[in-house]
């Protein structure tokens, strides 16, 4: 069954500092990715995607996440964090006989220091 | 901007209730889910519906059921809550493929 690992519950950076999530997932052929962001409060906005091509993949707010398949990974990075990057990123992976479902990981809370 | 709305943001009930979460989205999307969200476990899906009066289970659909009557609305039941059910649940949208768009949440106590 598809599953995906985020393996950092927590993590705290400096306000300017880089940031790297890390993501790990389990998937038999070519893996559909996605990386969501929750505030607090609010409902989940779509980050950034990987479906074929490129390996690195732009998103929003400045995310960016590489999909390396030889390590099963998809790590989120940002070269300089802002406080109000600080919420909930979650992983997902699409699962499910025709791919419609998002299986997703436990989620890494991100806490910003200034 | 695509929207999705859920009914209620905070929902107190009583043990044994009959519990309604409705959920609209107004981009006439074909694919409807409902998750529920909890700490250190992530989103996982309870049932989902990809067309008017069609269902699917999810990966958690005990003591859930779904309707879905018309296109932009879908309802996630709760037939008798019970306290391990509460947890915020998350209902999202999607035209096709799976990127999903989701609404903000009914975070559900059950007492």
């Amino acid at each position: 069954a598809q599953s995906v690992t985020q393996p950092d519950i927590h993590i705290t950076v400096s306000e300017g500092a880089s940031l790297e999530l890390r993501c790990n997932y389990s998937y038999g052929a070519t893996p559909y990715l996605f990386w969501y962001v929750q505030s607090p409060g609010q409902g989940l906005q779509l980050l950034l995607k990987y479906f074929s091509g490129d390996t690195l993949v732009q998103g929003i707010k400045g995310f960016e996440a590489e999909f390396k398949r030889s390590q099963s990974s998809f790590n989120l990075r940002k070269p300089s964090v802002h406080w109000s990057d600080a919420a909930e990123y979650f992983c997902a992976v699409a699962a499910g006989e025709y791919g419609n479902k998002l299986v997703f990981g436990a989620g890494t809370i991100l806490r910003v220091k200034s | 901007d695509v929207k999705v709305t859920q009914s209620s943001r905070y929902l107190v009930k009583r043990t044994g209730e009959k519990v309604f979460l409705e959920c609209v989205q107004d981009m006439d999307h074909e694919n409807m889910f409902w998750y529920r969200q909890d700490p250190g476990l992530g989103l996982r899906l309870i049932y989902f519906s990809y067309d008017v009066k069609m269902k699917e289970k999810g990966d958690i659909p005990e003591g859930y059921s779904v309707s879905r009557e018309k296109k932009e609305r879908f309802s996630l039941i709760l037939e008798s809550a019970s306290t391990n059910q509460t947890s915020m649940y998350l209902c999202a949208s999607s035209l096709s493929g799976i990127q999903g768009y989701f609404g903000p949440g009914t975070r559900l106590t059950v007492l």
